[in-house]
């Protein structure tokens, strides 16, 4: 069965804490992104990474980054900590270009800031 | 633009009842249209999908949609709901212009009454 694994469901961070979020996928997918899903707002696209080192911004990259070192792993990076980044955090994958795939989605990170 | 609207907060209905959720679509060009489902804590799970053909679409948990185009909309639909099928519903529709890109509603928390 096909997965994408966030290693972590509950997250609680300092304020100004760096804060890693992992995420891999072990369908040989090229494209891997981050969501962040906020009650009333859906999920809006932080970043995106086409391929190995390629990364690009989503609707909300500010207070973020990313890393993508190896195919199967895409790290979504929080440089410092702030109380309105506590948030549902979703990792998905997919296979690139005209196919008719949707997305795989991971389980979710719930991070809490304080 | 390319968008979608799921005009309900939330739906409530008793099990054994018809149900539907509502979403509408803003697409320049032909879309590709999705349902995701989200139980607590979990990530997004595909259920179905219209590329093109058969306006009715079947999917997983008896689950179907219907492609209206006169009317922008792709509501999804169950002919006898179950309280398993509480959870929350998102609409999304593929990027015309990046296939690798979605856009998601704001979510309709479905309720099932007993």
């Amino acid at each position: 069965d096909v997965k994408v694994t966030q290693s972590s469901r509950y997250l609680v961070k300092r304020t100004g804490e760096k804060v890693f979020l992992e995420c891999v996928q072990d369908m040989d997918h090229e494209n891997m992104f981050w969501y962040r899903q906020d009650p009333g707002l859906g999920l809006r696209l932080i970043y995106f990474s086409y391929d190995v080192k390629m990364k690009e911004k989503g609707d909300i990259p500010e207070g973020y980054s990313v890393s993508r070192e190896k195919k199967e792993r895409f790290s979504l990076i929080l440089e410092s900590a702030s109380t309105n980044q506590t948030s549902m955090y979703l990792c998905a994958s997919s296979e690139p270009g005209q196919g008719t795939d949707g997305y795989t989605f991971g389980s979710g990170t719930r991070l809490t800031v304080v | 633009a390319q968008s979608v609207a799921q005009p309900e907060d939330q739906v409530n209905v008793a099990e054994g009842n018809p149900l539907t959720v509502k979403c509408t679509y803003s697409v320049s060009g032909n879309p590709y249209l999705f349902w995701y489902v989200q139980y607590p804590n979990r990530g997004l799970q595909f259920l179905l999908k219209y590329i093109t053909g058969d306006n009715l679409v079947k999917g997983s948990y008896g689950f179907e949609a219907e492609f209206n185009k006169s009317q922008t909309s792709f509501h999804l639909k169950k002919p006898s709901a179950l309280v398993s099928d509480s959870a929350l519903y998102f609409c999304a529709v593929r990027d015309l212009y990046n296939f690798n890109k979605f856009y998601f509603g704001s979510g309709t928390k479905l309720n099932v009454k007993p």
